[in-house]
């Protein structure tokens, strides 16, 4: 069964200290890892996709790398608006061609200013 | 593109009454997804559409749920009768699929059964 773990659970930075979240995962084939962030009382935003162990995308901020058992948020410098629930999801074959995305239970990210 | 749009943002109603969310979803997606999210279990698929035939309601919780996508701009996502339990955000989301399978997720509507 395709699982997904995230951690920490909550994480809390002075501004401009970075760090990594984490995100492991298991699925049967990986068909793309997903990254999102939610600010409270709204919908999860895109943030990235990642599709082969290597793969590296950055956005300000944010950089994701994609190894074939895990996959890192590293947040360099953060401001206080980086403040937010960053979740993981994946997305298997599950024995054929599927859009399901299985979603970790995210770290809390409070930054300090 | 507004995105996803979802109505109502909150519902409140009593144990037993039917509730109705609705949700249109980002013009020229061709799929879309139901998710329930609490705090105990996170994010959950209910259920998805491809071009509005659902493909996979092994997420729905039970037969008081039921999900419809009559065309392509709108779905409905329904439970009869609500019980306390249910209780939770209740998220829209839309995609193209192929050859990007990213999700753009509406704001969600708040569901309290008292």
């Amino acid at each position: 069964e395709d699982q997904v773990t995230q951690s920490p659970e909550a994480l809390r930075l002075q501004e401009g200290e970075s760090s990594s979240l984490n995100c492991s995962y298991t699925v049967s084939g990986l068909r793309g890892l997903f990254w999102y962030r939610q600010d409270p009382g709204k919908g999860p935003e895109f943030l990235f996709t990642l599709y082969s162990a290597g793969e590296e995308k950055e956005k300000e901020r944010l950089k994701a790398t994609l190894t074939k058992k895990e996959s890192f948020l590293h947040i360099t410098a953060p401001k206080p608006e980086d403040s937010a629930t960053y979740l993981c999801a994946v997305q298997g074959w599950e024995g054929g061609a599927t859009n399901k995305l299985i979603f970790g239970t995210g770290t809390l990210l409070a930054v300090q200013p | 593109d507004a995105g996803v749009i979802q109505s109502p943002r909150h519902e409140v109603t009593e144990m037993g009454q039917e509730v109705t969310l609705r949700c249109k979803p980002i013009s020229g997606h061709d799929y879309l997804f139901w998710y329930r999210q609490t705090m105990m279990r996170g994010l959950e698929l209910l259920i998805y559409f491809n071009n509005n035939v659902p493909i996979d309601d092994s997420g729905m919780p039970e037969d008081r749920f039921s999900a419809k996508m009559p065309n392509a701009s709108f779905s409905t996502l329904k439970i009869q009768p609500s019980e306390p339990r249910d209780s939770a955000v209740y998220f829209c989301a839309s995609s193209l699929g192929i050859p990007t399978y990213e999700q753009y997720f509406g704001p969600g509507t708040r569901l309290t059964v008292t």
